[in-house]
């Protein structure tokens, strides 16, 4: 059964640095999505993405975040200059249609140092 | 701005028991999800309703959705060990695709 995919699983990285974290949404799929968790919390939407653009985000994706489909299979997150609070959960979900269910990766835990 | 709640955040329950847990939220909406995580996984689909009135079963679980008065539950039966995750439900407003999260409730089933 097709799923998607993010990779890596965990990404350690100080205060600063720049973070790309990778997804691999179902083939079919034409609607892409960030979401993330800080541990212990609700999953926050941050983005979602059809046609290669942004179609929504949320006041957390501010400058600091940017997406991506830069080939076709990819979607990624990245984080420019990661802070602290930036540490949880990141889950990638894809959808074919906007009103069909969204299916969920299996997320990538970041840490940041 | 659309809110979801959950209650309770925290149920600890015997095994063979039955209990509810409850999601409210504040704006009228076309789709209602409930989804199971485990510690450090993902977030697995357990039903979608979509319509007042909807109910929907799978084994010990139950989901039902009230439109009118904006709540739906999941109703646990006969609870098992293997039952223990947290329960989340997210909904998503009208001529919206995001979904908006509950805060999660916490189920441990005692053995």
């Amino acid at each position: 059964e097709p799923e998607v995919t993010q990779t890596p699983s965990h990404q350690v990285t100080q205060m600063g640095q720049e973070v790309i974290l990778r997804c691999v949404p179902i083939s079919n799929h034409l609607y892409f999505y960030w979401y993330r968790q800080i541990l212990g919390q609700k999953v926050e939407f941050l983005v979602s993405f059809y046609n290669n653009e942004i179609s929504e985000k949320s006041e957390i994706f501010d400058d600091q975040f940017s997406v991506e489909r830069p080939d076709g299979s990819n979607f990624t997150l990245k984080i420019r200059s990661t802070k602290l609070e930036d540490s949880a959960m990141y889950f990638c979900a894809s959808t074919t249609d906007r009103n069909n269910e969204q299916f969920f990766g299996p997320g990538t835990r970041l840490t940041v140092l | 701005e659309l809110k979801v709640e959950q209650n309770p955040l925290f149920l600890s329950m015997q095994e063979g028991k039955n209990y509810t847990i409850y999601c409210n939220y504040s704006t009228t909406s076309d789709r209602l999800y409930w989804y199971r995580q485990d510690p450090g996984k993902s977030l697995e689909s357990l039903f979608v309703l979509l319509s007042n009135g909807a109910v929907k079963q799978e084994g010990r679980l139950m989901a039902s959705l009230d439109t009118k008065a904006r709540l739906s539950t999941l109703h646990i039966t006969a609870a098992v060990h293997d039952l223990s995750a947290t329960y989340f439900c997210a909904v998503v407003n009208f001529g919206n695709e995001k979904l908006t999260f509950g805060t999660g409730t916490r189920l441990t089933i005692i053995p």
